[in-house]
């Protein structure tokens, strides 16, 4: 079985800093897929990030990008220049390629961003 | 624009009511969901379906059925509804990506 774990519950940050947000995975597959999502204070989930197992690169997509360590099972959330717009719910994600589509989420980890 | 649509947005019941939730996805996806959340438990899969008269058994799927009537319509039903039920429900979407695309949210509150 699958299972997404996610430590933090809550995160304080000041604006402008550098914010990581940690996540831990299980899985028999070898092959799986990692996303992160984030909720906003209006509820809209939206997808941020995603990183393949099978790729060594840590996925980058603006001022997101993540940190793989396959050994750890772990795949954190780095955040830079965080700014106040930044302050939300994220949420990680796994889907093994022997589950088919079905996607298994952590508890997610809040983020507050302050001046 | 793709797009998931929830409705309702918000409803009341009582303990026993019978309650529909509707999803609809412009996206074309074959894939659909429906989730739950709670504070302290995530996001948690109750069904999802792969296509019209498809229907796969997520993690939480006590006490719902779910039906897929077309590629763009997935629908959740509480037949008995119970308090433990109040929650927020999410509608999502997908291709054969993993990436999924989120209705508004439907907030249940059963009495």
């Amino acid at each position: 079985a699958q299972k997404v774990t996610q430590t933090q519950t809550s995160i304080s940050v000041m604006e402008k800093t550098t914010v990581t947000m940690d996540c831990v995975y299980e899985t028999q597959d070898s092959s799986y897929f990692l996303f992160w999502y984030k909720q906003t204070a209006s509820g809209e989930i939206v997808f941020l990030i995603r990183q393949d197992s099978y790729k060594k690169e840590n996925a980058t997509v603006g001022h997101y990008s993540l940190n793989f360590q396959k050994p750890k099972s772990s795949i954190g959330l780095i955040i830079t220049a965080t700014q106040i717009e930044d302050s939300a719910v994220y949420f990680c994600a796994m889907r093994a390629t022997s589950s088919g589509q079905k996607l298994v989420f952590g508890q997610g980890t809040i983020l507050k961003v302050y001046l | 624009e793709a797009a998931v649509t929830q409705s309702p947005r918000n409803k009341v019941t009582v303990t026993g009511g019978n309650v529909t939730l509707s999803c609809r996805q412009t996206n074309s996806h074959n894939y659909m969901y429906w989730y739950r959340q709670d504070t302290g438990h995530g996001l948690r899969l109750i069904h999802y379906s792969y296509g019209a008269g498809n229907l796969q058994i997520g993690d939480v799927p006590d006490g719902y059925k779910a039906t897929r009537t077309t590629q763009e319509d997935f629908f959740l039903l509480l037949e008995l509804a119970s308090p433990s039920q109040t929650s927020l429900y999410f509608c999502a979407s997908s291709e054969n990506t993993g990436q999924l695309y989120f209705g508004e949210g439907s907030k249940l509150t059963v009495l």
